[in-house]
């Protein structure tokens, strides 16, 4: 079964609100987990490492203040789009490390702001 | 800074085939993991292969075999009998040996296995 999940699946929203994605480690407690952002027929862009009880680690160029990232608890971390336009909507992925060799990923969350 | 180099954007082979998708990367530390990653029309990130930096044996995964060579940081992926479902797009990846160590990514590799 799945290892990491990742809610919403999907989710359209007007530009100007704000979208909350959830990322769970189902299997393991992860002090850290990673947000990655990829648009059609692209790679994976790194965006941020979330830390657990500390601030998240933005990669350079990511805007710190639009893409908000929460680690509350080794199970759950959340990023939100703040503000999102239409050039936010992409495709989010998380992923969530158990050892440094066995990496999980989340099923993705397509955004799209209209 | 380590990076990784996937030159062939789009391949296609026939049904049965062997194909070999080429990766290089670039680092200055001696210890690390490198990685196959498929991600199938689903967008689901798959993990095919992984191989330790440390270990001179190349990894083997059924179907999947790679070539490594540490000295001419080249990482290749070989795909035996190649199958309709092996059509996805391929990721070679990189990572230092800490848990907390973030994954650098290739460009990928778009694989059309053809009947």
């Amino acid at each position: 079964g799945a290892v990491v999940s990742q809610h919403p699946s999907r989710v359209i929203c007007k530009s100007g609100t704000s979208v909350k994605i959830e990322c769970r480690s189902l299997d393991f407690q992860a002090t850290t987990m990673f947000w990655y952002r990829q648009f059609p027929k692209q790679s994976l862009m790194l965006m941020a490492t979330s830390n657990e009880g500390s601030k998240a680690t933005y990669e350079q160029g990511v805007e710190k203040d639009k893409f908000l990232i929460n680690h509350a608890s080794l199970t759950l971390s959340t990023l939100t789009v703040t503000s999102a336009h239409p050039e936010d909507s992409s495709f989010y992925i998380c992923s969530s490390h158990r050892r440094a060799d066995t990496q999980y990923f989340g099923p993705g969350t397509r955004l799209t702001v209209l | 800074a380590q990076t990784v180099t996937q030159s062939q954007p789009e391949m296609s082979v026939q049904e049965a085939e062997t194909v070999t998708l080429s990766c290089t990367y670039d680092t200055s530390e001696s210890n690390y993991y490198l990685f196959w990653y498929k991600q199938p029309p689903s967008r689901q990130m798959i993990l095919v292969i992984r191989q330790e930096a440390y270990k001179q044996q190349n990894a083997t995964e059924n179907r999947f075999s790679v070539n490594f060579q540490k000295a001419a940081k080249s990482f290749s992926l070989k795909i035996s009998d190649s199958q309709l479902g092996d059509t996805a797009m391929y990721f070679c990846a990189f990572s230092l040996m800490n848990r907390d160590d973030k994954i650098i990514f290739g460009k990928g590799t778009r694989l059309h296995i053809l009947p």
